[in-house]
């Protein structure tokens, strides 16, 4: 299985919007649901902000979204704040018990 | 308050074995619902899922690493471990250990541990 598909980067102005895609195909993205989203600041571990497509963890602001359509997942981050400017990866649990991570995208707060 | 932290050496030999601990504490790794995973990321790049081990022992692996990983688990110290065999520079990386709820993503990390393989 090859890893998942995500822009390289994204940006937004404070308070807007950004949505950053997750794409896969119809063996892994499009047959399960267990796709999660992480966020990583420089010098971080990743932290869990989105589980099964569009739960959060507690203490994860509503401004963190997420969706699946078909073959392609997407995390959309509104009301962009400074704090927000990280690296965003898309994971999934799917089939062979076999985890796939997207290449990850930088989002920019300009 | 659950905590993972990895330890091991830092630097590593080319075609030597990495082996890396991860101790828990704050819960057990024995306790249902959960997977015990390693995940590394050279600098720069992406996240690498490596492989987990569940409650009962059981390890799923990276099929591109599989041929030279091996999980293990000591309960009794609550821990588990990675080893990874005929590293060359490529596997230069942080890598991490990290808590997995099933099906509900990696919900807690360890610090990370950096290993440099070079001569």
């Amino acid at each position: 299985q090859s890893a998942l598909t995500q822009p390289p980067s994204a940006s937004g102005s404070p308070g807007q919007s950004v949505t950053i895609s997750c794409t896969g195909t119809s063996s892994d993205i499009g047959a399960y649901k267990f796709v999660s989203w992480y966020q990583q600041h420089p010098g971080k571990a990743p932290k869990l902000i989105l589980y099964t497509v569009s739960e959060r963890p507690s203490g994860v602001p509503d401004r963190f979204a997420g969706s699946k359509s078909g073959n392609t997942a997407s995390l959309t981050v509104s009301g962009l704040q400074a704090d927000d400017e990280a690296d965003y990866y898309c994971s999934l649990n799917g089939d062979g018990n076999i985890i796939l991570f997207g290449g990850g995208t930088k989002l920019t707060v300009l | 308050q659950v905590q993972l932290q990895e330890s091991g050496p830092g630097l590593v030999k080319p075609s030597q074995t990495l082996t890396l601990t991860c101790n828990v504490s704050g819960a057990s790794i024995t306790s249902g619902g959960y997977y015990w995973s390693w995940i590394r990321q050279p600098a720069g790049k992406a996240l690498e899922w490596i492989g987990r081990i569940s409650i009962n022992g059981r390890s799923s692996y990276n099929p591109s690493l599989r041929s030279r990983v091996a999980l293990s688990r000591d309960a009794s110290m609550n821990q588990f471990s990675l080893r990874l065999s005929s590293v060359t520079a490529a596997d230069t990386a942080m890598y991490y250990c990290a808590k997995e709820r099933v099906g509900a993503g990696f919900e807690q990390w360890g610090q990370g541990a950096l290993v440099t393989v070079s001569s």
